[in-house]
């Protein structure tokens, strides 16, 4: 059974940092992209970054481009994001994320989230 | 980077069925045939109902479907069931760099 089960979350002042890790298991993680998509408090899903299956390759979206970044430890089954230079617009639940059973553009699974809460 | 188009809201009653569209531009959702469909209830995480436009994946029931006709993609959930009420959004992919953008979510309701 696939399991995504994201750790990390809390609550940090503006300008703090903070680091999500997700664990992975029941499938081959190193064979498999990764994202990260977040859900501000009654709003929708915006996908945030993907690292590809070796983590050679990354990408991010703009709101959080030069904050944050996504790494992976294939040893370790880990997926990471470090947050960085946090604003209030940043508090949401964190969705780990695996892509690439179907396409590496295809979200298939989903872990239950981690919320961050940005504030002071 | 910005979100694909779907309708805040749609209702239909059961046995019924409905449609959300979910319009993007040639950038995203018209380039590329891959177009997927989340389903989320309240505080659970999302799961996949639709990919590659109109592929299901197993274990969901073939009441739901999806389609494309040219910026714009479909679903449909036929013979409408009290279970189906939740969020629902789309999902396209838009390249390498930006990868994928959702849409704003659509709150399906079962009268």
């Amino acid at each position: 059974e696939v399991q995504l089960v994201e750790s990390g979350g809390g609550l940090v002042q503006p300008g703090g940092s903070l680091r999500l890790s997700c664990a992975a298991s029941g499938f081959t993680f190193s064979s498999y992209w990764m994202h990260w998509v977040r859900q501000a408090p009654g709003k929708g899903l915006v996908w945030v970054s993907r690292i590809n299956s070796d983590g050679s390759s990354t990408s991010y979206a703009d709101s959080v481009k030069g904050r944050f970044t996504i790494s992976r430890d294939n040893a370790k089954n880990t997926l990471y994001l470090q947050m960085n230079s946090l604003r209030a617009e940043d508090t949401a639940v964190y969705y780990c994320a695996r892509a690439g059973a179907f396409s590496v553009a295809t979200i298939d699974y989903w872990g239950q989230g981690t919320l961050v809460t940005v504030s002071s | 980077q910005s979100a694909l188009t779907q309708p805040a809201s749609v209702s239909g009653s059961p046995g019924q069925s409905i449609t959300i569209s979910c319009t993007g531009t040639s950038s995203d959702v018209g380039s590329y045939n891959l177009v997927s469909w989340y389903q989320q209830h309240p505080g659970k995480a999302p799961k996949l109902m639709i990919y590659e436009g109109s592929k299901r994946p197993s274990g969901v029931s073939n009441r739901f479907s999806g389609s494309k006709s040219g910026n714009t993609a479909s679903l449909t959930i036929s013979g409408l069931q009290a279970e189906d009420e939740a969020d629902y959004y789309c999902c396209s992919y838009a390249g390498s760099s930006i990868h994928v953008v959702f849409g704003g979510g659509t709150k399906l309701t079962v009268l």
